[in-house]
């Protein structure tokens, strides 16, 4: 695997349910991230970790959960979403001081129904 | 206000058009400038980023910022159908703890026809 894998790829989820996204890098970095990408809408940075402490939650409501357990793993865990919540999920990750790239994965398609 | 505006597009042109693309914002404070490309069904890849107001080349590809009037543009010539995609501007300020912020435009989605 190389760059940044993302699973599952696509979700279904109803809005009673509990289910986590995954994201692992391959690159080295250290500071990851987790982006939601609605239709018609900017891509909205949620959550930023560095070195597996979070250093931003962009006001997030608190049915998303995020977790990072080491440098290269990075998860969100997801309960009573509601159907707005449906949207493509993008992790990013990238090096932690300063201005560095962010290299996304191809995101999990989420819709709760 | 939308701290980063970005025409949405669709924009469609020729196969050797120059393609021009634009992004305004209003966060003095942002300090690297860059455009993503996103295709269909992937995640954004970085195309370009400067730091200083001026222009920066690479290749077919041209970014410019403009930082006294807050203004952002990317410039295709040459335009080819693989051109095809949505870009996004997207603005960044560095984070004390490490990592750094991006704010996105909404992206414009250019279609290049033969």
């Amino acid at each position: 695997e190389t760059g940044v894998t993302q699973t599952p790829r696509h979700l279904v989820m109803g809005m009673t349910n509990k289910k986590s996204l995954k994201c692992e890098q391959h690159l080295g970095h250290n500071a990851m991230y987790w982006y939601k990408q609605s239709a018609k809408k900017p891509l909205e940075l949620m959550f930023v970790y560095s070195l597996e402490e979070r250093v931003e939650n962009n006001s997030v409501p608190s049915r998303f959960s995020p977790e990072c357990p080491n440098s290269s793993h990075l998860f969100l865990h997801l309960h009573t979403l509601q159907p707005e919540d449906s949207a493509l999920y993008l992790c990013a990750s990238s090096q932690g001081e300063g201005f560095y790239e962010q290299y996304f994965g191809p995101g999990t398609r989420l819709t709760v129904t | 206000q939308k701290e980063v505006e970005q025409d949405p597009g669709p924009l469609s042109v020729p196969e050797g058009a120059i393609v021009s693309l634009n992004c305004t914002y209003s966060n003095s404070a942002f300090q690297y400038f860059m455009w993503y490309r996103q295709y269909s069904r992937k995640g954004p890849e970085l195309l370009m980023y400067t730091y200083s107001s001026g222009n920066k080349e690479d290749g077919r590809f041209t970014a410019q910022v403009d930082k006294s009037s807050k203004y952002i543009s990317l410039f295709i010539r040459d335009s080819q159908p693989s051109d095809s995609a949505t870009y996004l501007c997207a603005m960044s300020l560095i984070l004390t703890g490490g990592g750094n912020k991006l704010t996105f435009g909404t992206g414009t989605q250019l279609k290049v026809e033969l």
